[in-house]
């Protein structure tokens, strides 16, 4: 079946830095997502992509559609406390989105 | 509030019982996907349905099953429990087949002693 390969599983970083992760697929996705799951909650849609090549910025989030729509990235600039949680991309497959394992994002301030 | 709706947020109970977990989608939402997250794991797919119909399995034991009722809220019923069933599930819904999304409840926590 279609799978998401995020990278990287965990990170910690010091507040201020800016973070990256990606996910990359072997199969073609029309649409990416990436959610953000805050602890004892469920995940919670941060950007939603619909074309290659897209680059989308939801405030000191950004996201790019890859253009050979198998990749797609996100960047945190600027971190803060509250970006802690983990993070997980999402590729709108056949019938149901195909999420990725996740980023677990540590920050020490 | 996300808008879906889960019940109950805390279940506690002993391996070989039943439970039975209920979820309310979004408003005006028909499809329903059942996930499943272990302590430190991705979201594993269980399965959808979409208007009262099963719509697509992921790996969802025969222990396990679900339904959507006319209402449109669904219920994930887990038997013969094992400790190895402890974890969140969650509900999620969408208006059809997800393109813009699904819309996540705040899980259910299950702990089986």
């Amino acid at each position: 079946g279609q799978q998401l390969n995020q990278s990287p599983q965990s990170m910690f970083i010091q507040e201020g830095e800016d973070v990256s992760m990606n996910c990359t697929s072997s199969s073609i996705f029309n649409t990416w997502l990436w959610y953000k799951q805050d602890p004892g909650e469920g995940p919670v849609l941060l950007i939603a992509l619909y074309k290659a090549g897209e680059l989308t910025s939801n405030g000191r989030l950004t996201a790019q559609f890859g253009i050979t729509r198998k990749d797609s990235f996100l960047n945190i600039s600027a971190s803060i406390p509250s970006d802690v949680g983990i993070y997980f991309c999402a590729g709108q497959g056949a019938q149901k989105l195909v999420f990725g394992q996740g980023t677990r994002l540590t920050i020490n301030p | 509030d996300s808008g879906v709706t889960q019940t109950p947020k805390h279940l506690i109970t002993a391996t070989g019982q039943r439970v039975t977990l209920r979820c309310s989608p979004r408003s005006g939402d028909l499809s329903v996907y059942w996930y499943q997250q272990s302590l430190d794991q991705g979201l594993q797919f269980l399965i959808q349905y979409y208007n009262g119909e099963e719509r697509a399995k992921g790996n969802i034991l025969e222990r396990f099953s679900a339904q959507q009722f006319p209402d449109l809220h669904s219920e994930l019923n887990l038997s013969s429990l094992e400790l190895g069933d402890s974890a969140l599930y969650f509900c999620a819904s969408s208006v059809g087949q997800g393109v813009y999304g699904y819309t996540f409840g705040s899980g259910t926590r299950l702990t089986v002693v």
